[in-house]
């Protein structure tokens, strides 16, 4: 089975400067997605960034932006000039590519990592 | 686009009484839909799985008689916990997507407190 791993339950950041926040999964697969979730205050999941693991190139999304190491199975988050209104828990999740039998297209979530960005 | 909702955002019951949540794709047809479970600062818990026309397909420990799950139409799915108890309070969360390998867009949950 596929595990998320997420090892910061909280880090905290100064607004204007840049925090990277990990992941880590397992999986023996090879074709799959792997996501970034933001969930604010309200508990409205927003899809932050997306990558696809047969794409060698990182996924940026404006001040958003992965690393992905396949062969690692890394998968980290850095936001630069981080924000106010980026503080929230966020959440790493896999999907496998090809779903089927009892996959479904199932998300697989890590336990998320709180942020604070202080002003 | 890709806009799901869910109602209701909050609902009180009592002990032993059942409760129904709506979960709703407003502008896509929604082939597959997710049920989430989330406690306070815990990561989503996938509950079970459905798509339209079929029977749902539950998570290992879920019991099934207890969370009915109904997805009759392709932007409509429910979820009705039956026989509620206190220890059920929790913000249930639901998605949709087109299909399996597509793209899964969230509800804004529903927070069920159970007294």
């Amino acid at each position: 089975a596929q595990t998320v791993t997420q090892s910061q339950p909280e880090m905290s950041v100064q607004e204007a400067e840049t925090v990277t926040l990990s992941c880590t999964y397992d999986t023996s697969e090879s074709d799959y997605y792997l996501f970034w979730y933001k969930q604010p205050p309200s508990r409205q999941m927003i899809l932050v960034i997306r990558q696809e693991a047969y794409k060698q190139q990182n996924a940026t999304e404006n001040r958003f932006s992965v690393n992905f190491q396949k062969a690692a199975k890394s998968f980290s988050l850095k936001i630069s000039d981080s924000q106010l209104g980026d503080a929230a828990m966020y959440f790493c999740a896999y999907k496998l590519a090809n779903a089927g039998g009892t996959s479904y297209g199932k998300l697989t979530f890590g336990q998320g990592t709180i942020l604070t960005v202080h002003p | 686009g890709a806009v799901v909702s869910q109602h209701p955002s909050w609902v009180i019951c009592k002990s032993g009484t059942s409760v129904k949540i709506e979960c709703r794709s407003l502008d896509f047809q929604a082939t597959t839909m997710f049920w989430y479970r989330q406690f306070p600062k815990q990561s989503l818990m996938l509950m079970a799985t459905s798509n339209e026309g079929s029977k749902a397909t539950y998570e290992q420990g879920v019991e099934k008689d207890k969370f009915l799950i109904n997805h009759a139409s392709l932007t409509l799915s429910t979820l009705t916990v039956t026989s509620a108890h206190p220890e059920d309070s929790s913000f249930y969360i639901c998605s949709a997507s087109l299909g399996t390998t597509y793209e899964q867009y969230f509800g804004p949950g529903t927070r069920l407190t159970v007294t």
